[in-house]
């Protein structure tokens, strides 16, 4: 299909472990957006990347957490040496970076981190 | 500091009967507002939009009213079907920043048959 597309689709990990979540984007979308959304919250943001731009990475909770954005294409997002209060689902969502600035949204990766 | 709140966390409405899911922003910056909808596990998906040059935006059953002097904008299901039963993110963006889109807490609507 053609939506926005994210691996795993679940992750169980052990305290302490690094894990690696991606997003694939809408071919063409510019914009594309990293959320949190634990158990009863609402959506966090974490980190924007906008074609060439330096990403704003103002949302990252800690410097446990990076994301990489390879041109307008794959993102991932890093989660190093877990802990429990990280597990949550993380949202991906891509735009065309224009007004009109309507997120697409993959299907989460629901992270548990044990 | 929350800047778009959703003071209701979940709302249940009879089927046919009209859902108002209210959403108040703190930022007089922000020009365009949008609702999205999400079911469980799934992603939100886009669902209306309003510029703020408008005070209203209707798509068949879905309307979005802005007050902007109130800070206050409101969607209204009208008639409510069980298949809206969802969570309902109202969400914001600054006319200096478009693309930078703040997301409110989110509003779990359950629509009774």
């Amino acid at each position: 299909g053609a939506g926005v597309s994210q691996s795993p689709s679940n992750k169980v990990t052990e305290k302490g472990k690094d894990v690696e979540l991606r997003c694939d984007p809408i071919s063409g979308h510019t914009a594309l957006y990293w959320y949190r959304q634990r158990l009863g919250q609402g959506l966090e943001f974490l980190i924007y990347f906008q074609g060439n731009s330096a990403p704003d990475k103002s949302g990252l909770p800690s410097d446990r957490f990076s994301a990489e954005r390879t041109g307008e294409s794959v993102s991932t997002l890093t989660i190093q040496r877990t802990q429990q209060e990280d597990s949550a689902v993380y949202l991906c969502a891509s735009s065309p970076g224009t007004y009109n600035n309507e997120q697409f949204f993959g299907p989460g990766t629901r992270l548990t981190v044990l | 500091d929350q800047q778009v709140k959703q003071n209701s966390p979940s709302l249940s409405v009879q089927e046919g009967r009209i859902s108002i899911l209210n959403c108040d922003y703190t930022n007089s910056m922000f020009d365009y507002f949008l609702w999205y909808k999400k079911y469980p596990a799934e992603g939100p998906t886009f669902l209306i939009s309003i510029s703020s040059i408008k005070d209203k935006n209707e798509d068949g059953r879905f309307t979005v009213f802005l007050n902007k002097s109130a800070k206050h904008l409101s969607l209204h299901i009208v008639p409510s079907q069980p298949g809206d039963s969802a969570v309902y993110f109202c969400a914001a963006s600054p006319k200096t920043s478009y693309d930078k889109v703040i997301f409110g807490p989110g509003t779990s609507l359950s629509v009774i048959p």
